[in-house]
């Protein structure tokens, strides 16, 4: 089937650092993308998302890249703060199967 | 508006009963997941369901089931547990269009269950 991995499944960042969060994914028919923060003891909370047909999306002090040449996926955090350390999951998806395949995690830690 | 909804929280089984979770999708949201996550398999996808009809299956033994109601709410039951089967078992909605087209997923706290 199809698998999503991270490069890193941990890093470690000083508070006010900009922190990048890796993911590589290996089916070319995705075309949707999104990332996902999860803190101790509760469900995955959507950051944000990117659909192929793009190639950046920026939020609040986040941004999505999309590399569809090399199938890689970043989620880039500006100004990490403490309340950013949890584990964050990239999830690939086709175009109208509503089945989301999630990469193992990546644990951020921030340093005060 | 409230959020992913799920219940029980917590439960504690015995190898071969069953257990029966519930989920209350958003207001409005028609498309209902269901997730295993464990910490050595991650997320992984159970079903999904839409307008009651079960749309997309994992790869999941028959022993996980599931269904869903006309007011959107659902229900996912495992049977003959194992020990395997501790998990931390999440529901997420999702404002999927008519057309069709994904939408992003809205996850519940989820339902940790034990099994002993």
């Amino acid at each position: 089937g199809e698998s999503v991995g991270l490069h890193l499944p941990t890093l470690s960042v000083q508070e006010g650092d900009n922190s990048i969060i890796n993911c590589a994914y290996s089916n070319s028919a995705s075309d949707y993308f999104i990332w996902y923060k999860q803190e101790s003891g509760k469900g995955p909370q959507f950051i944000i998302d990117i659909r192929s047909n793009m190639d950046k999306r920026q939020g609040q002090r986040v941004t999505v890249l999309l590399n569809k040449t090399v199938k890689h996926l970043s989620l880039q955090i500006a100004a990490t703060q403490p309340g950013d350390s949890a584990v964050y999951f990239c999830a690939e998806n086709m175009r109208n199967f509503n089945k989301f395949y999630f990469g193992s995690g990546t644990k951020l830690n921030v340093k005060p | 508006k409230a959020g992913v909804t799920q219940t029980p929280r917590y439960l504690i089984k015995t190898r071969g009963q069953q257990v029966t979770l519930s989920c209350s999708p958003i207001s409005g949201h028609r498309s209902v997941s269901w997730y295993q996550q464990t910490p050595g398999q991650g997320l992984q996808f159970l079903f999904e369901y839409f307008s009651e009809t079960q749309r997309n299956k994992g790869n999941f033994p028959g022993r996980f089931s599931g269904r869903q109601f006309s007011n959107s709410r659902s229900e996912m039951n495992v049977s003959t547990l194992e020990l395997g089967d501790s998990a931390l078992y999440l529901c997420a909605s999702s404002p999927i269009s008519t057309s069709g087209n994904t939408g992003e997923l809205f996850f519940g706290e989820g339902s940790r269950l034990t099994v002993l």
